[in-house]
């Protein structure tokens, strides 16, 4: 079955910038999509087909995607943007979820 | 604006059959280029996909789960359910489901989830 891999935790400096890798076999062949979960709330979609941001998401959220990774990027990084970040692609009709980063902003 | 929320019994006993409801409102579950998911969270766990249903009927199921899932719809409850046998203590999670946006490839609407265990 297909898997997608996350680092289990990140951490930045406020202001500073902020990667989170997502990688699976030939994932940038796929599209990939990135949520941002914080404590007692629902998934909040931030990047979908690699690179587009819903209305609403803040710019400072970006994505990329090629080869065997995908990764969320997000620059200036706030106190706010603290949460549990999860990466999703789609492999024959399933959907497949990394196992989560946490973002931690100290 | 379009929301789910989910229902179900709390507690369900090991072998049992696990049965959750989604009720969409704020629009119908016919529109769009929509599909229809559940979502579960075990405590300290990442997400796991278990399952779409599109307004038509047509599922997909995760490999790891099909055996024991069945996703229905009735569209005319505006609902979609989810039917998982012979549970045990590893099918303990928070269970959410979503709509799926075809245009996205993601998930771009959520329930709140619901706490499902199972326990004797």
């Amino acid at each position: 079955s297909y898997e997608l891999t996350q680092p289990p935790s990140v951490s930045v400096s406020p202001g500073q910038t902020a990667s989170i890798p997502c990688s699976g076999d030939k994932l940038g062949d796929k599209y990939a999509c990135w949520y941002q979960r914080k404590p007692g709330q629902s998934p909040v979609v931030v990047i979908y087909q690699d690179t587009k941001r819903p209305s609403g998401i803040p710019e400072r959220f970006s994505g990329s995607n090629s080869g065997n990774t995908a990764t969320l990027t997000i620059s200036g990084t706030q106190a706010m943007d603290e949460a549990d970040y999860y990466c999703q692609a789609w492999d024959s009709s399933t959907a497949v979820f990394g196992g989560g980063t946490k973002l931690t902003v100290l | 604006q379009v929301q789910l929320q989910e229902s179900g019994p709390g507690l369900v006993r090991p072998s049992q059959t696990l049965s959750l409801t989604c009720t969409v409102s704020g629009g119908s579950i016919s529109s769009g280029t929509y599909y229809w998911s559940w979502i579960r969270q075990p405590a300290g766990k990442g997400l796991e996909w278990i399952g779409r249903i599109y307004s038509s009927g047509s599922t997909n199921y995760n490999p790891s789960l099909k055996s024991r899932v069945t996703i229905s719809v009735d569209t005319s409850k505006n609902q979609f359910s989810l039917k998982l046998s012979s549970v045990t203590a590893a099918d303990t999670a928070v269970y959410s489901c979503a709509r799926g946006s075809s245009s996205w490839g993601a998930f771009d609407i959520w329930g709140q989830g619901t706490m499902l265990t199972v326990s004797s």
